[in-house]
């Protein structure tokens, strides 16, 4: 089936130890959005691509970066995690802009 | 953007009641919104949608009502089963704009 796939499930970093969280798609969409979800909020929007074109959210921290190679990859590298960065990170697609999300799994966080 | 509520709204109802969900918005501008259900560590899933040149769509066992006049979007979950049970979040589109605003969420806890 065509999907979103984010792996791992579960990630375990020390703090300040860089770490990259991965996700794949089968749907061929434009857009690849990377969202941080804290306990009872919310998701809320790091940044995105359509297509190559990096969209950064004017609050997101600069320790927060992302690749995408190529049109089913997408990571989110966390250069320096703090405690603070402990969460969910979910990984979502659309066809284009205004399209509804298709999201993986997510990716829980934890920073000891 | 819409603002991220720290307290999650919370709705417990018994087996094989209906469920209404509520969700306000603020852009009288959004035409396009979509109601996600979240399980307890899983990405969120897409459950309907309504475009605001309508005031009503039903799915099966959930419906959706939209009323621009006073910026209210609701769902309705008929006989709710406890796989329901769930953090439900609205989430509006603007002009067919870069990404979706997600309201506050709200946890619903089906009592068997």
């Amino acid at each position: 089936d065509a999907m979103v796939i984010q792996n791992p499930r579960y990630q375990v970093t020390q703090f300040g130890k860089p770490v990259t969280l991965s996700c794949s798609q089968t749907l061929n969409h434009n857009v690849m959005y990377w969202y941080q979800q804290k306990s009872s909020q919310a998701p809320k929007l790091l940044f995105h691509y359509y297509d190559k074109d990096f969209n950064n959210e004017a609050d997101t921290p600069d320790n927060f970066q992302s690749r995408r190679p190529n049109t089913s990859f997408c990571f989110l590298d966390i250069r320096s995690p703090g405690l603070g960065d402990a969460a969910m990170y979910l990984c979502a697609t659309s066809r284009d802009w205004g399209n509804g999300y298709t999201f993986g799994s997510g990716t829980r966080l934890t920073v000891v | 953007g819409e603002s991220v509520g720290l307290h999650l709204p919370t709705l417990s109802v018994q087996e094989g009641d209906n469920s209404i969900i509520n969700c306000a918005y603020s852009n009288s501008a959004s035409d396009y919104f979509i109601w996600y259900k979240q399980e307890s560590g899983k990405g969120p899933q897409f459950i309907i949608d309504i475009r605001s040149n309508m005031d009503k769509r039903q799915g099966q066992r959930v419906t959706v009502l939209l009323n621009k006049t006073v910026k209210h979007l609701s769902l309705q979950i008929a006989a709710t089963q406890p796989g329901d049970s769930a953090v439900y979040f609205c989430a509006e589109n603007i002009n067919l704009d870069n990404q979706f605003y997600f309201g506050t969420g709200t946890s619903l806890t089906v009592i068997p």
